[in-house]
């Protein structure tokens, strides 16, 4: 059974510094990992999707990288802004319709 | 707007009582997923259609709990005789499945108070 497990639990940073999200499977047999925002009391956004046969993918300030041999996966942020401060959860897809998530990350980044 | 939309946005029940939630995945997906996050931790299967079918559910998803697809458009969810312990937000995503390859995308979810 696919376990997703995201550290930290919560990070807090000033404005404008860059960070890393950390995310950890178990069962490395994955088609993709995807990184998602949550707003308090809001659904979930997706912010990025890696392939299993890719190692990293980029979005503005966001780049996620995944190794699935070690079965990990980071979302590093640049230049992080207040707008940033959300909850991040990354899901593994490991096919069948299983998509497994991690608790999430609680980032607030202070002006 | 295109996007997964969700109706209520909030709902507030007493205990005992039955709730429906609706779900309107995006236009020409195939598959529509229910998931149930509780405060502080990830969101997790309740179940999925592939068009009107029922494929799969959870063994969260207890005899309570009834999810249809009618037409393989929009999806309902219905829980009877709410318990506290249902409390949660309930969320529904859809995708377009093409080969092994799927992204989901979420709707805004509904959070069910259970008093």
């Amino acid at each position: 059974k696919q376990e997703v497990t995201q550290i930290p639990a919560a990070l807090s940073v000033p404005e404008g510094e860059n960070l890393v999200l950390n995310c950890s499977f178990t069962d490395s047999a994955i088609y993709n990992l995807q990184w998602f925002r949550q707003d308090p009391g809001k659904g979930l956004t997706s912010l990025l999707l890696i392939q299993s046969s890719q190692r990293e993918q980029t979005s503005g300030r966001l780049n996620a990288s995944l190794d699935k041999s070690s079965g990990r996966s980071t979302l590093y942020i640049a230049a992080s802004q207040p707008g940033d401060s959300a909850t991040y959860l990354c899901a593994a897809y490991s096919g069948y319709s299983t998509l497994t998530f991690g608790k999430g990350t609680m980032l607030l980044v202070s002006p | 707007d295109t996007g997964v939309s969700q109706d209520p946005r909030h709902k507030i029940t007493k205990r005992g009582q039955n709730v429906t939630f609706r779900c309107d995945p995006i236009s020409e997906h195939n598959r529509l997923y229910w998931y149930r996050q509780t405060l502080g931790q990830g969101p997790e299967f309740l179940t999925y259609f592939q068009n009107e079918a029922q494929l799969e559910k959870s063994r969260l998803l207890s005899d309570r709990f009834s999810a249809e697809r009618p037409k393989g458009s929009f999806s309902t969810l219905e829980i009877q005789r709410t318990e506290q312990g249902d409390s949660a937000m309930y969320l529904c995503a859809s995708s377009l499945v093409t080969g092994t390859n799927e992204k989901l995308f979420f709707g805004s979810g509904t959070q069910l108070s259970v008093l």
